[in-house]
């Protein structure tokens, strides 16, 4: 069965300084992956996605991921936090069969401070 | 496009009442509708998947006479929480999405429902 591990429950970041937040997959076939954000009282908006094609993936609002199979990993960057980027960030493996269900991690809290 | 709602935002019962949560997709047809439960700072648990004019399919440990789940037409989805109780608080999240179409497969959430059970 697909998983994803979110590896971090909370990062602080200053304003301006990169961001990270880290997601290790476990996946039987090349897994389609996603990270979604959800600021408070919004609903869940999706960042980027990856469907093997690009390895390095980006999204909306300057974030990006890179999919790197020899390590399991689907990291999310950003170059320069924005106060506006504090959010919840759930990083997601989709099940290619059947109805195609996401299956979520248990989130990073993104903080990040004047 | 691609926008999904969900009425209502919010809603206060006593336990023991039942509530009804819609899930619409306003611009778009949604053969498959997915219902997800999200306690307080954890993630969003699946409940269960409908495809439209078929029965859901629950996940496990969801109680399906509980938590009744109608997706009559290609738009809306409700989910009806019976026998409302205190444990039963929680944010309920819908996503919709076309399967279709070429890359229907992705899903598009709706803002969420926050029932809470006096």
């Amino acid at each position: 069965a697909q998983s994803v591990t979110q590896l971090d429950s909370h990062v602080s970041v200053s304003e301006g300084t990169p961001v990270l937040l880290r997601c290790n997959y476990s996946s039987s076939y090349s897994p389609s992956l996603f990270w979604y954000v959800q600021h408070p009282n919004k609903g869940l908006q999706l960042l980027l996605k990856y469907t093997s094609a690009a390895t390095l993936v980006k999204g909306i609002n300057g974030f990006e991921a890179e999919f790197k199979k020899s390590e399991t990993s689907f990291h999310l960057t950003k170059p320069s936090a924005h106060m506006s980027d504090a959010a919840e960030y759930f990083c997601v493996v989709r099940t290619d069969t059947g109805f195609q269900k996401l299956v979520f991690g248990t989130g990073t809290r993104l903080l990040v401070s004047p | 496009g691609a926008v999904v709602s969900q009425h209502p935002s919010r809603v206060i019962c006593k336990s023991g009442t039942s509530v009804k949560i819609e899930c619409r997709s306003l611009d778009f047809q949604a053969t498959t509708m997915f219902w997800y439960r999200q306690f307080p700072k954890q993630s969003l648990m699946l409940m269960a998947t409908s495809n439209e004019g078929s029965k859901a399919t629950y996940e496990q440990g969801v109680e399906k006479d509980k938590f009744l789940i109608n997706h009559a037409s290609l738009t809306l989805s409700t989910l009806t929480v019976t026998s409302a109780h205190p444990e039963d608080s929680s944010f309920y999240i819908c996503s919709a999405r076309d399967g279709r179409l070429a890359g229907g497969s992705e899903q598009f959430f709706g803002p969420g429902t926050r029932l809470t059970v006096l």
